[in-house]
């Protein structure tokens, strides 16, 4: 069965620390990848996406992620975080189209000041 | 610009109830997509509406079942709700083009079900 394993359920950072979030999807065709964030009460809003091309992608408010299709990876980095990226993050894979997402577990961040 | 709106926020029903979501998606939008998130996880499809048919499903009950309007507004139904299908439930729009399907989800603020 398909499937998105994010390493991390919890991470813990000071500001100005470096992030990388780790999501592995197991499926063997082509893929959308995307990165969803949820900010406390809010919607779940794209961080940034991949269809195809150059396989590092950035996203907004500093995000970028690299999708390395030997490693079925698509980790997502940002190098100085801030008090404000505090949310939950969500790797998320399009296997076949028509935008029928599978989502990871998410990892919860928190970045003390 | 509307983004996707979702009703009602909250809901609170007893076990064994039928309840019904309501989403309008985003303008410009005509595909509907319904995820459950329980707590601690992410978000699963449970199915998607285009043209008014249910286009895809996840690996949910027949309890579960929905509806889209011609203005591409959804409903999602539950019967006999059970404890466990306490859960936010999310609405996800996006455009579809058929011969492109590289487009993304936007997603509502949820309607977060307690079934006691």
């Amino acid at each position: 069965a398909q499937s998105v394993s994010q390493h991390n359920h919890h991470v813990i950072l000071s500001e100005a620390a470096s992030l990388e979030l780790g999501c592995n999807y197991s499926y063997g065709g082509t893929v959308n990848l995307f990165w969803y964030v949820q900010y406390p009460g809010q919607h779940l809003q794209l961080l940034l996406k991949y269809f195809s091309g150059d396989p590092l992608v950035k996203g907004i408010k500093g995000f970028e992620a690299e999708f390395i299709k030997s490693k079925f990876s698509f980790n997502l980095r940002k190098p100085s975080v801030q008090w404000s990226d505090t949310a939950e993050y969500f790797c998320a894979v399009n296997p076949g189209g028509y935008n029928k997402l599978i989502f990871g577990a998410g990892t919860r961040l928190a970045v003390h000041p | 610009d509307a983004g996707v709106t979702q009703s009602p926020t909250h809901l609170i029903k007893t076990r064994g109830q039928q309840v019904t979501l309501r989403c309008s998606p985003k303008s410009g939008h005509d595909t509907v997509s319904w995820y459950q998130q329980a707590l601690g996880q992410g978000p699963q499809f449970i199915f998607q509406y285009y043209e008014e048919e249910e286009r895809q499903r996840g690996n949910f009950p027949d309890r579960f079942s929905g509806h889209q309007f011609p203005n591409y507004s959804s409903e999602l139904n539950v019967n006999a709700l059970l404890l466990g299908d306490s859960a936010l439930y999310l609405c996800a729009s996006s455009p579809m083009r058929s011969t492109d399907y590289n487009t993304e989800a936007f997603f509502g603020q949820g309607t977060r079900l307690t079934v006691v």
